[in-house]
């Protein structure tokens, strides 16, 4: 398997843009989310999904957020409008399951807004 | 939410000592798992180990759940393990929250 697939591995854009994360999951995992990674708050959850149902968004930071999984091989997360403070790395991560480990993360997508 | 806490933030090594980086962990948790950035940013799963003590290699990991603490062992470090190290727990709400994390610098 080719792990989790993230693109593009690096995005800058200028504020106001819209900017679209994609990932991929690990085929047969039924859990995907949604982290990122910042010097100041560190890795936070932002949404995570089951069978394609999105289960808890309450860390995604406000409206200008979306994350949308239409099948259960692809994922987006979506930033409209951007701003200067969400430049962070963008992690997506799948799991067979809960409660038992077995995260894998992919390489990450690491967005400048400028 | 549950506080992670992980010690010592930073750590330098010469190439063939040993180390233990701990993380504290302020409620009952459902599992914890140590992770390792590298230095290109990949995450890779180190351990999933909510209790007991697990090894693979040259790392080790244990975990005292009801003393809320648990500790990764790194013996005959190499350079090839710098990165940072996160430890992260799994609340019963399958939420995972991950410490700060231990920067560990082994040098040649």
């Amino acid at each position: 398997d080719a792990g989790v697939i993230q693109s593009p591995r690096h995005e800058v854009t200028e504020m106001g843009q819209e900017v679209t994360l994609r990932c991929k999951p690990i085929s047969g995992h039924d859990y995907l989310f949604w982290y990122r990674q910042t010097m100041m708050r560190g890795l936070e959850l932002l949404i995570y999904f089951n069978n394609n149902v999105p289960i808890d968004d309450s860390g995604m930071p406000e409206d200008r957020f979306s994350a949308k999984m239409p099948n259960a091989s692809f994922s987006t997360l979506k930033i409209q409008p951007s701003e200067p403070r969400d430049s962070a790395v963008y992690f997506c991560a799948s799991s067979p399951q809960l409660g038992q480990g077995g995260y894998t993360f992919g390489s990450g997508t690491r967005l400048t807004v400028v | 939410g549950i506080q992670v806490e992980q010690s010592p933030p930073d750590l330098i090594l010469q190439e063939g000592a040993n180390s233990t980086l701990r993380c504290n962990f302020s409620d009952s948790v459902n599992n914890l798992q140590w992770f390792h950035q590298n230095p290109w940013g990949q995450l890779i799963n180190l351990f999933y180990i909510p209790s007991g003590t697990k090894q693979n290699g040259r790392l080790s990991a244990t975990t005292v759940a009801t003393e809320r603490y648990s500790l990764l062992y790194i013996s005959s470090s190499q350079t090839t393990d710098s990165g940072v190290y996160f430890c992260a727990v799994e609340s019963y709400d399958y939420k995972l929250s991950f410490g700060a994390g231990t920067t560990v610098t082994v040098r040649a």
